[in-house]
């Protein structure tokens, strides 16, 4: 099965910095790569996903990249702001059904 | 989006006993439910996929007669855990899909004294 490793498992950034979450992928046929936050205790939300047939996708101030090839994806949060923190979790699935998660990103964002 | 709610969002129940949580879809019809469980500070674990009138498919090491899933209809599915001990207190989380994105219920939260 599919097998998705998340780095780093804890991010400290300053308000204003960018913040980067890496993820790798074990199975070239999966092809939709969605990223959630979640707050403690509460429902992980999508905040943006991508699909294989795109390499960038942009919205406000996060981005997510996709190389296929060497099957990683990135999130990239810029300017973050307090209410940033939370964990972030990637995951990766093929044809939109089953989602493999990697093992979540605890963002903390300084004042 | 679409919502997706759980009941109860708490419970507490004590061994031996059995408990179940609902999952439905608000103002969708969800063909497919699935089922996660999420220990503190760990990522969501897949248990098992739930098809409207079909028998659910267990993730592997997943005991399918201590987590019965039940998909009765379109909006609403149920995980019964029975004969519950104090290791399957966790935090229980369904989703649903609508074509392309899987909404997630608020989790329900079980403790078993």
């Amino acid at each position: 099965g599919e097998n998705v490793e998340q780095h780093p498992s804890t991010l400290s950034v300053q308000e204003g910095d960018s913040a980067v979450i890496k993820c790798t992928y074990s199975d070239s046929a999966s092809n939709y790569f969605p990223w959630y936050k979640q707050e403690l205790g509460k429902r992980p939300q999508l905040i943006i996903d991508i699909r294989s047939n795109v390499g960038e996708k942009k919205d406000q101030r996060i981005a997510v990249t996709l190389n296929k090839t060497a099957k990683h994806f990135s999130l990239h949060i810029t300017e973050t702001q307090p209410e940033d923190s939370a964990v972030y979790f990637c995951a990766a699935s093929m044809n939109d059904y089953k989602l493999s998660f990697g093992a979540g990103t605890t963002v903390t964002v300084r004042a | 989006g679409a919502v997706v709610s759980q009941h109860p969002s708490r419970v507490i129940c004590k061994s031996g006993t059995s408990v179940k949580i609902e999952c439905r879809s608000l103002d969708f019809q969800a063909t497919t439910m699935f089922w996660y469980r999420q220990f503190p500070k760990k990522s969501l674990m897949l248990m098992a996929t739930s098809n409207e009138g079909s028998k659910a498919t267990y993730e592997q090491g997943v005991e399918k007669d201590k987590f019965l899933i039940n998909h009765a209809s379109l909006t609403l599915s149920t995980l019964t855990v029975t004969s519950a001990h104090p290791e399957d207190s966790s935090f229980y989380i369904c989703s649903g899909q609508e074509r392309y994105e899987q909404y997630f219920g608020p989790g329900t939260r079980l403790t078993v004294t």
